[in-house]
């Protein structure tokens, strides 16, 4: 079965120091998202991406936060500058966004984010 | 615009049943049922489209009450691998296909 995979799976990154998460959606997948999880606490939205751009962003998604898709495959979330409440798993996630059918978004496994 | 989520957790014994609920303050077009295992990413259970909807596939079943913007997700015969925080995510009416999560619900069954 087609999945997300994401990568890394785990990053450890001092504060102020910038970090690049990749993640490979789905294959005939058009819209990624990435969402962020604090331990213990609930998956929280941070964007979402479709036809090369931005197509919504919550108040966290702030300006040290960008999202690229630089080729055919992957799509990336780069945090500038981390500081230590960024720690957090960041998950991306991918859908086909067919109505009809409904909007069903995959997720993968997940990159542990530690600032220390 | 996040959902509310009740009850916050959930003690089982094998083989009993649960329900837990989903209520949202917008209209909603969609609501998105996921069981997370602690330190895995969410596994999509069912989705509910249309006001009215039942899904359910073995002993997890979801209904969608499109008029009071609320669903449940029934688990019954709870078996120990349904152990897991539960999270409903909603699609508001209007909406960019955004998803947004409420807070979750701790299952633990024990046997």
């Amino acid at each position: 079965e087609p999945e997300v995979t994401q990568t890394p799976s785990h990053q450890v990154t001092q504060m102020g120091q910038e970090v690049i998460l990749r993640c490979v959606p789905i294959s005939n997948h058009l819209y990624f998202y990435w969402y962020r999880q604090i331990l213990g606490q609930k998956v929280e939205f941070l964007v979402s991406f479709y036809n090369n751009e931005i197509s919504e962003k919550s108040e966290i998604f702030d300006d040290q936060f960008s999202v690229e898709r630089p080729d055919g495959s992957n799509f990336t979330l780069k945090i500038r500058s981390t500081k230590l409440e960024d720690s957090a798993m960041y998950f991306c996630a991918s859908s086909d966004r067919i109505r009809s059918s409904g909007n069903t978004i995959y997720f993968g496994e997940g990159s542990w984010l530690t600032v220390v | 615009q996040q959902p509310v989520q009740s009850p916050q957790a959930v003690i089982l014994r094998e083989g009993e049943d649960a329900v837990i609920n989903c209520s949202s303050s917008k209209a909603l077009y969609s609501v998105h049922w996921y069981r997370q295992k602690h330190g895995e990413a969410p596994v999509f259970l069912m989705i509910l489209l249309k006001g009215g909807e039942q899904k359910g596939h073995d002993k997890i079943s979801a209904s969608f009450n499109e008029k009071k913007q609320q669903s449940s997700l029934y688990l019954t015969a709870s078996q120990l691998s349904y152990s897991g925080t539960y999270f409903c995510g909603t699609e508001i009416r209007g909406s960019n296909y955004k998803l947004t999560f409420g807070k979750g619900t701790l299952l633990t069954v024990n046997p």
